[in-house]
């Protein structure tokens, strides 16, 4: 059984450039978060996605924006790259809406130069 | 708003000897409380959770945490530390009435001397 993937796994931009982050989730769930964690610190949660609508949202710009399909994959994209985006950024899965524990994949790390 | 602490950036424990890292949360209805733990370059690995029920919640490799209402507090333990423990550890916090994202402290990294 296949966990939560991701791809790419690394990927470089530079500034100004947009960039989309791809997530499969596990089988079985239909819930799917990101998060970004940059270096040394925490996960912070930028949004989720349940039945193919932005269902919570943390507190990043709308340069940030996601879609769900139907087959609950899920697409990270951010416009205008700023170096600050530079993070690991992780997608997480759960079987419901309701919460539980999450299911993270291994991430994808973009480096803004 | 939620949020969480983990007051120790660090937490250095020699093998065989228990550990415990610290976190403590606040959140406005109830608590969901989980801990993942990260290791170098890779994604996070659910460890344990409370939702209801017993304070002591016992984990994947056989980590435990004590839940403390009056404490808000939800910290990490395991009664024999392994070199392979050291890791990056992080506590989280889903209050069920502000939704389900969770809310995660800055982690605690540990590490394990033989």
């Amino acid at each position: 059984d296949a966990g939560v993937t991701q791809s790419p796994t690394h990927l470089i931009k530079t500034r100004g450039q947009q960039v989309t982050l791809r997530c499969s989730p596990k089988s079985g769930h239909d819930t799917v978060s990101w998060y970004q964690q940059a270096l040394g610190q925490g996960p912070q949660f930028i949004f989720q996605y349940y039945e193919e609508e932005e269902r919570q949202r943390g507190n990043f710009p709308d340069r940030f924006s996601g879609h769900q399909f139907p087959n609950y994959s899920s697409e990270l994209n951010v416009n205008a790259l700023l170096l600050g985006d530079s993070a690991l950024y992780l997608c997480a899965s759960s079987p419901t809406l309701a919460g539980g524990e999450l299911f993270f994949g291994e991430g994808s790390r973009l480096t803004v130069l | 708003a939620q949020s969480v602490a983990q007051p120790e950036d660090q937490v250095n424990v020699a093998e065989g000897n228990p550990l415990t890292v610290k976190c403590t949360y606040s959140v406005s209805g109830n608590p969901y409380l989980f801990w993942y733990v990260q290791y170098p370059n890779r994604g996070l690995q659910f460890l344990l959770k409370y939702i209801t029920g017993d304070n002591l919640v016992k984990g994947s490799y056989g980590f435990e945490a004590e839940f403390n209402k009056s404490q808000t507090s939800f910290h990490l333990k395991k009664p024999s530390a392994l070199v392979s423990d050291s890791a990056l550890y992080f506590c989280a916090v889903r209050d069920e009435i502000a939704g389900t994202a969770l809310i995660f402290g800055k982690g605690t990294t540990l590490s394990v001397s033989s």
